[in-house]
């Protein structure tokens, strides 16, 4: 079985400062891992994921994340904050060609002005 | 825009009732898996149907069931409603049924009262 902790329920930042939202696994055996976006009234977006093979694994909008087996972690981090990051952002595992997904509890980000 | 189309986008019901949720998947996907999202928590699998066929299901009674049709449009069934099982509910399509690259819907918000 495989499972996911988001260890922050929410992160505030400013707008232009990095944002930093960490995510332990926990797997028996090689997972793929995820980080998905999802904005009010819409849906789940892909931001990047994780296969085997580059440990740093870069997404869109300015998103990366490194997959660390040594502390089972796969942290999500951005240079540089904007308003429109404001949203719910889940990490998320799956085994590989498993047929789900398992989430995370999610993080909310707000971004002051 | 994704692609995937889910309707309702909101439904109220009673306690007891049941509720049938459709959802379009993305055009040349032959796979389409579903979740619940309760409020403030990650999305939960449900199921998943690939080409017509049940491929896999997640820990959820069987008063929860579906169907894919053969242009693989999908229903999401749900029997005898409890107030718990107020919640988003997710659909997303894919080519095959490894979570590669899942592109989710908006989601319908169904409220049990």
């Amino acid at each position: 079985a495989q499972s996911v902790t988001q260890l922050d329920s929410h992160v505030s930042v400013s707008e232009g400062t990095p944002v930093l939202l960490r995510c332990n696994y926990s797997s028996s055996y090689s997972p793929s891992l995820f980080w998905y976006v999802q904005h009010p009234n819409k849906g789940l977006q892909l931001l990047l994921k994780y296969t085997s093979a580059a440990t740093l694994v870069k997404g869109i909008n300015g998103f990366e994340a490194e997959f660390k087996k040594s502390e089972t972690s796969f942290h999500l981090t951005k240079p540089s904050a904007h308003m429109s990051d404001a949203a719910e952002y889940f990490c998320v595992v799956s085994g590989s060609n498993d047929y789900k997904l398992s989430f995370g509890a999610g993080t909310t980000v707000t971004v002051r002005a | 825009e994704t692609g995937v189309t889910q309707s309702p986008t909101h439904l109220i019901k009673t306690r007891g009732q049941q509720v049938t949720l459709r959802c379009s998947s993305q055009s040349g996907h032959n796979t389409v898996s579903w979740y619940q999202q309760a409020l403030g928590q990650g999305p939960q699998f449900i199921f998943q149907y690939y080409r017509e066929e049940e491929n896999g299901r997640g820990n959820f009674p069987p008063r929860f069931s579906g169907l894919q049709f053969p242009n693989y449009s999908s229903e999401l069934n749900v029997n005898a409603l409890e107030l718990d099982d107020s919640a988003l509910y997710l659909c997303a399509s894919s080519f095959g049924r490894a979570n590669e690259k899942l592109f989710f819907g908006s989601g319908t918000q169904l409220s049990v009262l």
